[in-house]
């Protein structure tokens, strides 16, 4: 069975600093998807990772993707306050399953 | 383009009431899902249509939830009966290729 881990789970951001969120996954994959969910709201897709040392970016986040770690990392520069949410990671199986990790809220404060 | 529809938004019921949840996925989209979201966690799979049919329900309480996509268009979700477990906010997501949009769920709370 497809295990996802993130860490942290929460996370305090001070305004204009730099974090990281990474995802670790149990089995092979060749595809994962970052989201971000605010409170009450459903999941907005940010970025789909598609391959070995893919990299994405989006304004101030950033995503990474190594298969051979089955580790992806998700990089805020410089946080803001409305970065404040939770950010799921989820990876694909060999059987097209998706599994999702327990996501990590972030909380950015001034 | 429009989206991922679903409804109810809300619903609240008592424990060994039956509910259903419907959603209409985005027009072409072949692949459906139906996760279940509980408080403070990640989403969990329910079931994975494929068109109408079923590609994985591996992890669906089948003796008490039920799912069906007729005409592999618009989706229900049905409880019967209902468990105080069951409260959660139940997502509908359909895909074309490698990108997943979700609707914006229902939350059902089972007093």
């Amino acid at each position: 069975e497809l295990k996802v881990e993130q860490n942290p789970l929460f996370l305090s951001m001070q305004e204009g600093k730099n974090y990281t969120i990474y995802c670790n996954y149990s089995t092979t994959s060749d595809r994962l998807y970052w989201y971000r969910q605010d409170p009450g709201k459903s999941l907005e897709s940010l970025f789909v990772l598609l391959s070995n040392g893919a990299v994405k970016q989006e304004g101030r986040l950033m995503a990474s993707l190594d298969t051979k770690a089955r580790l992806s990392t998700l990089h805020i520069t410089a946080a803001v306050h409305d970065l404040s949410a939770t950010y799921f990671c989820a990876v694909v199986n060999n059987d097209y399953k998706l599994s999702f990790g327990a996501g990590t809220t972030v909380t950015v404060r001034a | 383009e429009a989206g991922v529809a679903q409804s109810p938004r809300y619903k609240i019921i008592e424990k060994r009431q039956s509910v259903a949840f419907w959603c209409n996925p985005i027009s072409g989209h072949a692949t459906l899902y139906w996760y279940q979201q509980i408080l403070g966690q990640g989403p969990k799979l329910l079931i994975q249509f494929q068109n109408n049919g079923v590609v994985d329900d591996s992890q669906l309480p089948k003796d008490r939830f039920s799912a069906e996509r007729l005409k592999g268009v618009d989706s229900t979700l049905k409880i019967q009966p209902a468990k105080l477990e069951d409260s959660a906010v139940y997502l509908c997501a359909s895909s074309l290729n490698e990108k997943l949009f979700f609707g914006s769920g229902t939350q059902l709370s089972v007093l």
